[in-house]
Order: structure tokens, then C-alpha cells, then sequence
């Protein structure tokens, strides 16, 4: 059953802590995206990658860090550094052309206490 | 810098009313635009791409059109059911990145 998963679903974290969220897929897909959702807002980028050992960031990335060391796996760290970490984060992942759909993930809902 | 707006944020019909999605943007030069479907609490499901070349795609009864000079998009979904009800949020694809509108939430009252 291909597709991607995001654990978890719900995560708690206290100030100051690191936290990582994480993102893998089966789809075969070249390309990967973290996103973050805030209500009454659009999704905004936080980093992409576009194939393996290689990453970009996007329009929000500061305090955020990510990996990729494997084609199926893209986690995210919300770094002590970030101001504002509680937010619905999504991933997903797509064929490496422009012109490909993206497939999201069921997300995860992070809160910082 | 590539704006998406999506007018009105909230709009609620009666079943069987046929919905009208808006969506605009400011830069005209896109690779494609897609809508896609929020239910609470969950991920985004892909409805329609339109690639830039395109003036409409169809499925069942969504249809997407794109008129890029104007910089507008509009899903219309026929025959409205309360399974409709969700946030429709649409994208524009340019230099490799998705851009976002904020979604207009949907709700469908039987």
C-alpha cells in the first residue's frame, strides 16, 4: 500500500527541547517537502529536497533543520531556535519534474508547552 | 513574489447547490496550478493539476479551469453533497515551489 507516513501523530515538546518529526515514503518519489499550517493560513515551505544528500531551503526555514541520507526518508528538526514551533507540519513528496503532483502526508500536530 | 488568494474564506450552501471556488494570483508565469481537499486534522488530498498549457481539467463532478493572463482559477463542484464540506485550498507551481492560498472552508448543510 503505497503512500507516506508522519509520526507522530500528536508530539509535546517543552521549550528549549529539539524535536524530530518524521517523514517516509514508498512512492519511489525523488522529491520531498516539509510544510508548516497555521490557522487561517496557507501551507509555507521549510525545506525541499529534490533528491538524496542534497536540500534547499524554503521560505521559513530558520530554526528548522532536515536530513537526507535515504531516497524514502525526510525528517525534520524543530530546533530550540525556533520562536514559534506550534503549528500543523505536513510533508510530501513528488516525482522530481516542476510539473508533478504532490502527495501529502497525514501530518503532524506538534505543541510546545 | 508570488501572492495566492482565495475569496471567500468561509462560504456555506444547502445540498444540491452547485459550488464555485475562487482562486487568483499575482504572477502569471506558473508551471501549474492545483486544488486540493483539508478535512480537519488531516493531510491534503490532490483533486486537480492544471498544467499552465491547460484551460480546464475534469474529474467526476469537479471541474477546474485556469485563465493565466487574468490570474484567476475557479473549481466548480456540481451537485453539492455534505460529504463536500472540507477546506479547499489551492497552489500555484513556480520555480520548483508550491505556493499556497489560504483555503475557503466548505460547508454543505443537508
Amino acid at each position: 500500500d503505497g503512500g507516506i507516513t508522519q509520526s507522530p501523530k500528536y508530539l509535546f515538546r517543552k521549550e528549549g527541547q529539539n524535536v524530530t518529526l518524521s517523514c517516509e515514503q514508498n512512492l519511489n518519489h525523488d522529491a520531498m517537502y516539509w510544510y508548516r499550517q497555521d490557522p487561517g493560513q496557507g501551507l509555507r515551505l521549510i525545506y525541499y529536497s529534490q533528491i538524496v544528500n542534497d536540500f534547499q531551503k524554503g521560505d521559513i526555514a530558520e530554526g528548522y533543520s532536515v536530513s537526507r541520507e535515504k531516497k524514502e526518508s525526510f525528517p525534520l528538526t524543530v530546533t530550540s531556535a525556533q520562536k514559534n514551533p506550534t503549528a500543523f507540519y505536513l510533508c510530501a513528496s513528488s516525482l522530481a519534474g516542476a510539473a508533478d503532483t504532490q502527495y501529502f502526508g497525514p501530518g503532524t500536530r506538534l505543541t510546545v508547552l | 513574489k508570488q501572492e495566492v488568494t482565495q475569496i471567500p474564506a468561509a462560504l456555506s450552501v444547502p445540498e444540491g447547490e452547485n459550488l464555485v471556488l475562487n482562486c487568483s494570483f499575482t504572477d502569471s508565469a506558473i508551471y501549474n496550478l492545483q486544488w486540493f481537499r483539508q478535512d480537519p486534522g488531516k493531510g491534503l488530498t490532490s483533486l486537480l493539476l492544471i498544467q499552465s498549457s491547460q484551460r480546464e481539467q475534469t474529474s467526476g463532478r469537479l471541474n477546474a479551469s485556469l485563465d493565466k493572463s487574468s490570474g484567476r482559477s475557479t473549481l466548480y463542484i456540481a451537485a453539492s453533497q455534505p460529504g463536500d464540506s472540507a477546506t479547499y485550498l489551492c497552489a500555484v507551481r513556480d520555480w520548483g515551489k508550491l505556493q499556497f492560498g489560504a483555503g475557503t472552508q466548505v460547508v454543505v448543510t443537508p
